[in-house]
């Protein structure tokens, strides 16, 4: 099992412009999560998933988007990129809520 | 709303001498906590859980750690460190929130360093 893979693992943004983080596991777990990582802040929960087709906000949402058409997919939107989002990107799942698995990351720069 | 206080941001320690990492969380009927280990340019890793049962949980790599309720701590020990333990820890507690979803809430980190 390749686990959880995330697509890119570095980024560059000009502010304004818009991309999407690719996560993607082989684990057929029904729970799946975006956090963001910023120093010295631990991380923060985006969005989560807890099936195809269902999607809510976590603690930090604004700016982001989510969809989750299959189990194994779970993309994150960002439609106009500001500063304040430049921070590591972690996507994880997990079978139920108790151990979640992580992606190893995408760094993104928002210049 | 549940928190994660991380008592510590940084220890140093040397190599083969004992850790004990520090986490207080806020108090609530019922919890479930965990440890997770970051290592450098890597995802998390789950060390451990306390979901209920013994207070002491052990873990991978010879951690172990101990749920104190009436403390609201969960604090992370090893007996004997190495250079390869060189990482950062994050402790993290449940947060039913609303619909009845579990969803983790992580501290701030503690990053341990191992000297030789």
């Amino acid at each position: 099992n390749a686990g959880v893979t995330q697509t890119p693992k570095f980024r560059i943004l000009k502010i304004g412009q818009s991309m999407t983080l690719q996560c993607t596991q082989d684990m057929n777990h029904n729970y799946m999560y975006w956090y963001r990582q910023d120093p010295g802040m631990g991380l923060k929960l985006i969005y989560y998933s807890v099936g195809a087709g269902i999607t809510d906000k976590g603690e930090v949402p604004n700016g982001y988007n989510v969809s989750r058409s299959t189990t194994e997919d779970f993309p994150l939107r960002l439609e106009l990129a500001a500063p304040s989002q430049t921070s590591v990107y972690f996507c994880a799942s997990s079978y139920s809520w108790e151990a979640q698995y992580f992606g190893p990351g995408t760094r993104l720069l928002v210049l | 709303a549940q928190s994660v206080t991380q008592l510590d941001s940084q220890v140093p320690v040397f190599e083969e001498a004992p850790v004990e990492l520090r986490c207080n969380y806020s108090s609530s009927v019922s919890v479930y906590l965990f440890w997770y280990v970051q290592y450098p340019n890597q995802g998390l890793q789950l060390l451990l859980k306390y979901l209920s049962g013994s207070t002491l949980v052990k873990g991978i790599n010879g951690f172990e750690a101990e749920f104190n309720k009436s403390q609201t701590s969960f604090h992370l020990r090893k007996p004997s460190v190495h250079i390869s333990d060189t990482a950062e820890y994050f402790c993290a507690v449940s947060d039913s929130g609303t619909g009845g979803y579990n969803k983790l809430i992580f501290g701030a980190g503690t990053r341990l360093a191992v000297h030789p």
